[in-house]
């Protein structure tokens, strides 16, 4: 079966730094990729690892070790908008063209000023 | 960039009738599409892919007579609802990705549908 686990809530000042972390088990392995989620609205892409080690984009890092079937989101300078319900997923293969993912649960992140 | 566009934003309907869920992909097209539905504070979790021209793909546990999913067109796909039920209440999601960019397997999603069904 497939299962990803990551903390529910996580609460950080504006101007922090906060790592939210992401555990999986799969029977399969393309990729680890971050989701943001604002209530109500559509996930937005963020970041995706393929390989071990970090992808840098603006404020938002990910890092994956495959060996460790685990991987974070780390957010710097937190702003208030970057309250939100960040999601980890696991690229499956699909028997179709593309990949589908699987989800976490989702951790909701509330910066506070 | 990617735009997905998934109309109708909400719905309310009686229980019993049937509603269809469009998702178009605006500036690329789209051979394969995603549809998830989502609870409240919850997860995405995937209901079925949708590839064009061929039958849609379900996950374990999705009827697919209760949830008709048709991909006509390289940028349309649609998700019917058939005699609703308050327990189909839900947000339904769709989303995409553009073939020829494939590599970081990013998926573009629609604004999401909120379904209420009385």
């Amino acid at each position: 079966g497939q299962s990803l686990e990551q903390p529910s809530e996580v609460t950080a000042v504006e101007g922090a730094i906060v790592q939210i972390n992401c555990t999986y088990q799969t029977s399969g392995f393309y990729g680890l990729s971050w989701y943001q989620q604002h209530d109500g609205g559509a996930p937005t892409f963020l970041s995706y690892n393929a390989l071990d080690g970090l992808e840098e984009t603006g404020r938002f890092s990910s890092f994956l070790s495959r060996s460790d079937s685990y991987g974070y989101l780390l957010l710097q300078e937190l702003q208030m908008k970057d309250s939100a319900s960040y999601f980890c997923a696991v690229s499956l293969s699909n028997s179709n063209s593309g990949y589908a993912l699987n989800f976490g649960k989702g951790t909701s992140l509330l910066v506070t000023p | 960039g990617a735009v997905v566009s998934q109309h109708p934003s909400r719905v309310i309907c009686k229980s019993g009738t049937s509603v269809k869920i469009e998702c178009r992909s605006l500036d690329f097209q789209a051979t394969t599409m995603f549809w998830y539905r989502q609870f409240p504070k919850q997860s995405l979790m995937l209901m079925a892919t949708s590839n064009e021209g061929s039958k849609a793909t379900y996950e374990q546990g999705v009827e697919k007579d209760k949830f008709l999913i048709n991909h006509a067109s390289l940028t349309l796909s649609t998700l019917t609802v058939t005699s609703a039920h308050p327990e189909d209440s839900s947000f339904y999601i769709c989303s995409a990705t553009i073939p020829t960019d494939s590599s970081k397997n990013i998926q573009y999603f629609g604004a999401g549908t909120r379904l209420s069904v009385l």
